[in-house]
């Protein structure tokens, strides 16, 4: 069965150290796969999106994430975490016919 | 700017007492979603309309109807709302295939409404 895993349901950093979010996948065929962020009360906002070719792809706010198909990965990294970064990050799968399929989401909070 | 509005933000509701929820879109996308999502959990997709041929998720309740009248607007009824129904509801918007630079797959989100069950 397609699934998303996000193995880590909060994380902790401080502002302007380096994060990596976890995100691992269940998919048959070649994933389209994204990353979403929802800031408190508000819905989601795409960060960036992977469909096919380079394997790094870039996003707004500064983020990146690497698809890894001999890991089933797609994780999600920034080199520098601002305080405006927190938020809840949501990476997706879709699984086509209108079925996209979203992780538990990992909760980031920053420190000063 | 292109968006995704949801009306009203915030809904209170009695316990029983029929709900609707809005959305409207300005991005002329031909698909649109209706995701229920509970406290620090994610969003769970209840139906989708392409164009106009509506698609239910099969654990849906029966208690959550959707009306697409035209392009840009959905709706969201819940017939008789319980105090399990109390959710941020999102609407979402995606285009297939590619048109004038609109890509394929990735949603488009509006804000939500917060639906409380009294």
């Amino acid at each position: 069965a397609q699934s998303v895993t996000q193995p880590d349901i909060h994380i902790t950093v401080s502002e302007g150290a380096s994060l990596e979010l976890r995100c691992n996948y269940s998919y048959g065929a070649t994933p389209y796969l994204f990353w979403y962020v929802q800031s408190p009360g508000q819905g989601l906002q795409l960060l960036l999106k992977y469909f096919s070719g380079d394997t790094l792809v870039q996003g707004i706010k500064g983020f990146e994430a690497e698809f890894k198909r001999s890991q089933s990965s797609f994780n999600l990294r920034k080199p520098s975490v601002h305080w405006s970064d927190a938020a809840e990050y949501f990476c997706a799968v879709d699984t086509g016919g209108f079925k996209t399929i979203f992780g538990a989401g990992t909760r980031l909070f920053v420190k000063a | 700017d292109a968006m995704v509005i949801q009306n009203p933000r915030y809904q209170v509701t009695q316990f029983g007492k029929p709900v609707t929820l809005s959305c409207s879109q300005t991005l002329n996308h031909n698909v649109m979603y209706w995701y229920q999502q509970k406290s620090s959990q994610a969003p769970k997709l209840l139906f989708h309309y392409y164009d106009k041929d509506f698609n239910n998720e099969a654990d849906t309740p029966d208690n959550f109807q959707s009306r697409r009248p035209n392009t840009s607007f959905c709706f969201l009824d819940i017939r008789s709302p319980g105090l399990g129904d109390a959710a941020m509801y999102l609407c979402a918007t995606s285009a297939l295939g590619t048109s004038g630079g609109l890509s394929s797959y990735e949603q488009y989100f509006g804000p939500g409404t917060r639906l409380t069950v009294t």
